[in-house]
């Protein structure tokens, strides 16, 4: 199956600092998604790209979608303290499953 | 506009009883999706349903674990005799067209 690999696992940072996570994958993908999940919560869709090479802003969130459809990053400008949670990439082949990353575990340190 | 629904946000089983884990989609949303999570670890896809109908149940186990999404009431997830494997929590996802999917809160389930 396909293997999605995120980096770092876990960033501490300081309020007010950017971030930026990305991640990979064995297969190529026709659509990249980004989702971030609160602690006892689903995960909620921050951003979602289509095409190769798009690049998709969502206020302080910018996204892409790599050139070989085998990657994404995901950049935070200006972090606040609820940007903490866990940041999952997704990719997607067909319309239908989703397949998950191992998830970027993300502090801010006020 | 209501979200996802999931129901129980937490369930405890003791091994060998059956759970039953619901899910309304949102309004309009016809297809759904059913994920499960271990801790620490990202969503892994179970099964799809389209209206009274499974479409993709690849990463569903074969034995134990049946879906279903009937004409009228929510989807039903059903693990019989549970394991103390399954506990794990559960996320329900519904789209309205094959594209961007919603997630509900999850159910977790507990196996004593």
């Amino acid at each position: 199956g396909q293997q999605l690999n995120q980096s770092p696992q876990s960033m501490f940072i300081q309020e007010g600092e950017d971030v930026s996570m990305n991640c990979t994958s064995s297969s190529i993908f026709n659509t990249w998604l980004w989702y971030k999940q609160d602690p006892g919560e689903g995960p909620v869709l921050l951003i979602a790209l289509y095409k190769a090479g798009e690049l998709t802003s969502n206020g302080r969130l910018t996204a892409q979608f790599g050139i070989t459809r085998k990657d994404s990053f995901l950049n935070i400008s200006a972090s606040i303290p609820s940007d903490v949670g866990i940041y999952f990439c997704a990719g997607q082949l067909e319309a239908n499953n989703l397949f998950f990353g191992t998830g970027t575990r993300l502090t801010v340190i006020p | 506009n209501a979200g996802v629904m999931q129901n129980p946000r937490h369930l405890v089983r003791r091994r060998g009883q059956e759970a039953r884990l619901r899910c309304s989609p949102m309004k309009g949303h016809s297809h759904v999706y059913w994920y499960r999570q271990l801790p620490e670890e990202g969503l892994k896809f179970m099964v799809y349903l389209q209206k009274e109908n499974i479409i993709d149940e690849s990463g569903m186990p074969k034995e134990r674990f049946s879906a279903e999404f009937p004409k009228e009431g929510p989807s039903i997830l059903r693990i019989q005799q549970v394991v103390r494997g399954d506990s794990a929590a559960y996320f329900c996802a519904s789209s309205k067209t094959q594209e961007t999917q919603y997630f509900g809160p999850g159910t977790r389930l507990l196996v004593l």
